[in-house]
């Protein structure tokens, strides 16, 4: 079973509000990617947790706050966002993230923000 | 860091057709080649990977192929059917402290038509 859930599958919210996309992982593994996608462009990564640790801020704003709670959840907090956030959020998750070791990343179906 | 292009943007082809997409990548120390396919409103599934010491992978109608010397590699999908059609991302990953990152290229708009 190589599936990634994601919830909501949408959401719409205003630059005042605060929420949280949920992501989900039962596959045992160790590294949890979120990425950001706008319409017809790559994923861009935008944090990486290793072992519920945070590897990798990709220089990501602080209106986006991710959390690893254990090592099969992983959650980002959204506040006081931008019409410009919004986009696919996508997030992935990998058996390891390590130097010398290129595991492949499995992504969930993501969740289609909008920022009014 | 690495840099990855990829050709065709779009490509359109008949049903039963071959379609070819072509890769090529900047960083000579990159290791890990994956290709995902993203259909409507999905998040991206890999469908074929390959590995620096490999040359060549097969899966059923997919294959990819990869040239370290040209540091390009190419995904090759026979027999094409109208499921097929969706946006395929090559990727590139392994290099120096970019390890476990992945960079994508632009993506090709991959249309089977009936």
């Amino acid at each position: 079973d190589t599936e990634v859930t994601q919830t909501p599958k949408h959401l719409v919210m205003g630059m005042t509000n605060k929420k949280s996309l949920k992501c989900e992982q039962h596959m045992g593994h160790r590294a949890m990617y979120w990425y950001k996608q706008k319409a017809k462009k790559p994923p861009e990564l935008m944090f990486v947790y290793s072992y519920e640790k945070l590897s990798i801020n990709e220089s990501v704003p602080s209106r986006f706050s991710p959390e690893c709670p254990n090592s099969s959840l992983l959650n980002l907090h959204l506040h006081a966002l931008q019409p410009e956030d919004s986009a696919l959020y996508l997030c992935a998750s990998s058996q390891e993230h390590r130097a010398g070791v290129q595991e492949t990343q499995y992504f969930g179906p993501g969740t289609r923000l909008l920022v009014l | 860091g690495e840099n990855v292009e990829q050709h065709p943007s779009t490509l359109s082809v008949q049903e039963g057709d071959s379609a070819v997409i072509k890769c090529t990548y900047s960083d000579s120390a990159s290791n890990y080649f994956p290709w995902y396919k993203q259909e409507l409103g999905k998040g991206p599934q890999l469908i074929i990977d390959i590995r620096s010491n490999v040359g060549e992978k097969k899966d059923q109608r997919i294959a990819v192929t990869l040239n370290k010397t040209a540091k390009h590699f190419s995904l090759h999908i026979t027999e094409t059917q109208p499921e097929d059609s969706a946006v395929y991302f090559c990727a590139a990953s392994g290099g120096g402290t970019s390890y476990g990152k992945l960079t994508f290229g632009q993506g090709t708009i991959l249309t089977v038509h009936p």
